[in-house]
């Protein structure tokens, strides 16, 4: 199993809609999460992050954790022509150092 | 904002020479970091460093070394270069373990 999970998409969704973003990890004991957005031919650019089981809000973008589940997820609402970009998930495991463990990333293609 | 800069966008280099991949950041963090990113593999850790003269692997250090003899700089070496290390590379720097990290515009080299 790989330690962080994400489908690789592409997920398509229309304009205007909401585009939900999976994400899990296999190492119970992680504490930082991290969503970041890296359109083509870019480098990755950190969107959010979150620590605490809930919600954590801003603008547009939510990520919700569930830690008893072990998984991460960002909603992106209004969705723009604009979000369109591969979507990484990174976690902080409890162990490891410094390291950083990231998903492979889903693709996502909002229709104008 | 967090700069984090890398010397070069694009470079082409021959097998077998030594390659010099520089990384500078202007925000006085503590840790660095070198990473490849190839198609469906996604992003992969060669090297960090946690302070000035500090190292340590990643996943893939095989045919790679690191130098950072001062804070804001980290560079990442190709003893000898070949065509299986042609790839996108990416730096990026953090303020503490566990925190966000923030990535270069990437390198992307080219072994022929």
């Amino acid at each position: 199993q790989k330690e962080v999970e994400q489908n690789s998409g592409p997920l398509s969704v229309p304009e205007g809609a909401i585009a939900s973003l999976n994400c899990t990890y296999s190492d119970r004991g992680s504490q930082s999460f991290f969503w970041y957005r890296q359109y083509s031919g870019k480098s990755p650019e950190l969107i959010m992050f979150i620590y605490s089981n809930g919600d954590k809000e801003d603008g547009r973008f939510t990520a919700q954790l569930n830690k008893a589940s072990q998984y991460v997820s960002l909603l992106i609402r209004d969705s723009q022509p604009s979000d369109s970009a591969t979507y990484l998930c990174a976690v902080k495991p409890p162990t490891g150092g410094f390291k950083t463990i990231f998903g492979a990333g889903t693709r996502l293609f909002v229709k104008a | 904002d967090v700069k984090v800069t890398q010397s070069s966008r694009y470079l082409v280099k021959r097998t077998g020479e030594k390659v010099f991949l520089e990384c500078v950041q202007d925000m006085d963090h503590e840790n660095m970091f070198w990473y490849r990113q190839d198609p469906g593999l996604g992003l992969r850790l060669i090297y960090f460093s946690y302070d000035v003269k500090m190292k340590e692997k990643g996943d893939i250090p095989e045919g790679y070394s690191v130098s950072r003899e001062k804070k804001e700089r980290f560079s990442l070496i190709l003893e000898s270069a070949s065509t299986n290390q042609t790839s996108m590379y990416l730096c990026a720097s953090s303020p503490y373990s566990g925190y966000e990290q923030y990535f270069g515009p990437g390198t992307r080299l080219t072994v022929t």
